[in-house]
């Protein structure tokens, strides 16, 4: 199975809103409500910012929400922090039974 | 604390075979699915297999479909990936992790440091 679709990279100002797209099929984001989202720093294992398309985990910023339109998923992060640098990854539970990550998004925050 | 460790990464020649394993602690380990997923040098993060609370769902990504398997012993708080038949493009960190609920479906909320493996000549 191919990767779900994210754009290779985003920026944004402090104080900016963004959001990364995660696109993929009606096999998987588009038929189910399975979709998490996950803030990698270098160096480090992930984070899980998002699941069951919008909801957050305790303790996760406010900033960070996450929808869904058909067989896109979009992260958005308000309020950018020079923090909020990362690479950011989206996942779908598929019709296969197995996850599917997306390529991954590189938010620059400038 | 809630924590995962995972052992067993190295250097393995290739269409050998390595044993992966992730030690749970801080959370009762037997009500929860587990995960692994690697990451190759320099690229994304990648899914490799799920299994549920009482492994009784389980799940591979196809690029190992076949050669590896994921096991749990939950009196041990252990999560085991046994990996046969080894390839180059096998090499990459792979992540212990955590689901929020006892099927691998909703996200992955806890995750270990990662353990190493190699594979090449």
């Amino acid at each position: 199975q191919s990767a779900l679709t994210q754009p290779a990279s985003v920026s944004g100002s402090p104080g900016q809103s963004i959001t990364i797209s995660c696109t993929g099929t009606s096999s998987d984001v588009g038929g189910y409500n399975y979709v998490s989202w996950y803030q990698q720093r270098p160096g480090k294992a992930p984070k899980l910012l998002i699941y069951e398309v919008s909801n957050r985990p305790s303790g996760i910023s406010n900033r960070f929400s996450g929808s869904k339109s058909g067989n896109t998923a979009s992260l958005t992060i308000s309020g950018l922090q020079t923090d909020d640098e990362a690479d950011y990854y989206c996942t779908s539970y598929t019709s296969s039974a197995t996850l599917l990550f997306g390529g991954g998004t590189h938010l620059t925050v400038l | 604390e809630v924590q995962l460790v995972e052992s067993g990464g190295g250097l393995v020649q290739p269409g050998r075979s390595l044993r992966l394993s992730c030690a749970a602690s801080g959370f009762t380990f037997g009500d929860y699915a587990m995960h692994w997923v690697r990451q190759a040098p320099g690229k994304g993060l990648e899914w490799v297999s799920g299994i549920s609370w009482n492994s009784g769902a389980i799940a591979y990504a196809d690029s190992v479909k076949g050669r590896f398997t994921i096991s749990r012993d939950n009196a041990k708080n252990s999560l085991y990936l046994q990996m046969y038949r080894l390839r180059a493009e096998d090499t990459a960190l792979y992540y212990c992790a955590k689901d929020k609920f006892d099927d691998f479906l909703y996200g992955m909320d806890v995750w270990g440091q990662g353990t190493t493996v190699t594979v090449s000549s």
